[in-house]
């Protein structure tokens, strides 16, 4: 199957820094890519729709100056979690589509924890 | 807007026993997609079943199958034959147009040896 992944998996830091997290489909093309963020406990909560050469699409209530999200190529999307504060923290988990029944091939995730 | 409902915080199943997880949804796409996921504790959510709205049969996937019910808007997920390995979080979801998915709360199945 398809095989989506992320980096890094796992990433701590300090209140007002930045992180970057790369989502890279290894050996498929995806247009579209998915980004996700889930508290402990909870569901997945769709952030927003990473399409590649073009601005991501936001879902309503997530703050687009604080995710930036660069989908510069058709194999890789990048979120970066601007000013990072200790309410961010959670799993960042990304998805790229396939081509078969608009499936979605998931990412491993990365747990985000600003201290 | 799509809603999921899985009304089953947690579930307790024998080992080798069938069990079923409940999933509603509503959406007024008239065109939808049906995915079950399960995500064990690692994180990774793994892609077990999917059901389209026109579909006439329920879907199978080995020891998974859909018990899809268009008119009740219900699509559980039935797992014959539990093993340890499936204690797990499960994750009903609708996709709907773009792609895009809407996952409902989950349920934690727990197998009991």
């Amino acid at each position: 199957g398809a095989v989506v992944s992320q980096h890094p998996s796992r990433v701590i830091c300090k209140s007002g820094t930045s992180v970057k997290i790369e989502c890279r489909s290894l050996d498929f093309q995806a247009t579209t890519m998915f980004w996700y963020r889930q508290f402990p406990k909870q569901s997945l909560m769709l952030m927003a729709t990473s399409n590649e050469g073009s601005k991501a699409t936001y879902e309503q209530g997530v703050e687009k100056d604080k995710f930036l999200i660069n989908h510069a190529s058709l194999t890789l999307s990048t979120l970066t979690v601007t000013s990072a504060h200790p309410e961010d923290s959670s799993f960042y988990i990304c998805s790229a589509e396939g081509n078969t029944y608009n499936e979605q091939f998931f990412g491993p995730g990365t747990r985000l924890t600003v201290l | 807007a799509q809603k999921i409902t899985q009304t089953q915080p947690g579930m307790f199943v024998q080992e080798k026993e069938a069990v079923t997880l409940d999933c509603t949804y509503d959406t007024s796409d008239p065109s939808y997609g049906l995915f079950w996921y399960k995500q064990p504790s690692s994180g990774e959510m793994i892609f077990l079943i999917y059901q389209g709205s026109y579909d006439q049969q329920n879907a199978t996937e080995g020891r998974y199958s859909l018990n899809f019910q268009k008119a009740r808007k219900s699509a559980n997920l039935v797992i014959s034959a539990s093993q340890l390995g499936d204690s797990a979080m499960y994750f009903c979801a609708v996709e709907t147009s773009g792609s895009r998915l809407t996952f409902g709360e989950g349920t934690q199945l727990t197998v009991n040896p």
